[in-house]
């Protein structure tokens, strides 16, 4: 079985541009969470996603956007990047919403703002 | 928010040594995780805690939830060099959206 699948692996922006990243998850599960990680640190939560609907919300700025789709794939938006947006995004995807039953990373993307 | 601190930062140590790692946190979290994190890929869930007071084993791997449930321990024993990562505590926020709340990291390295 496919894991958490993650697209693109890497890219490069330049600062005030508008990246979209992608997340597959896991068949089955319908919860999907984005986690940002800057070098040297523990992934931060952005988002968390069930159902597509909006189940939470780290202390991000309004720049980051994301939405889930009927598949339950999901998209994370970063609009007017920053050079401190640079970092590997990670998607996590569960069984469910409600009640943890233990997340599933993908390999991440590596974004870089230049 | 709350705030996971790991130590050590760092580790070198000979292969066949047991290694022991610890996570405090300023709140108190019902779940505790640790993952594992090799360069160019995401965490691994190593083992996962529920109940305060709790040690739990994984093959080499021991981890214990703290009675305060403001801390975790996680022991590797007979470390071999597959063991080389970025060792992450977790605690699991139930207030709202099941988040993660990832501690500062233990980068250990085994010197065969």
């Amino acid at each position: 079985d496919a894991g958490v699948t993650q697209s693109p692996t890497h890219l490069i922006k330049t600062r005030g541009q508008h990246v979209t990243l992608r997340c597959s998850p896991i068949s089955g599960h319908k919860s999907v969470s984005w986690y940002q990680q800057v070098l040297g640190q523990g992934p931060q939560f952005i988002f968390q996603y069930y159902e597509k609907e909006e189940r939470g919300r780290g202390n991000f700025p309004d720049r980051f956007s994301a939405r889930q789709f009927p598949n339950y794939s999901s998209e994370l938006n970063v609009n007017a990047l920053l050079l401190g947006d640079s970092a590997l995004y990670l998607c996590a995807s569960s069984p469910e919403g409600t009640l943890y039953s233990g997340y599933t990373f993908g390999s991440g993307t590596r974004l870089t703002v230049v | 928010g709350q705030q996971l601190n790991q130590s050590p930062q760092s580790m070198f140590i000979q292969e066949g040594e047991d290694v022991s790692m610890n996570c405090t946190s300023s709140s108190i979290f019902n779940t505790w995780l640790w993952y594992k994190q090799d360069p160019g890929e995401g965490p691994v869930l190593l083992i996962a805690l529920y109940k305060a007071g709790e040690l739990t084993s994984n093959g080499r791997l021991t981890a214990q939830f703290g009675i305060t449930r403001k801390d975790s321990f996680l022991n590797i024993s007979a470390s071999i060099p597959s063991d080389v990562g970025i060792y992450f505590c977790a605690g699991l926020d139930q207030t709202g959206a099941n988040n993660l709340f990832f501690g500062t990291g233990t980068r250990l390295t085994v010197i065969p």
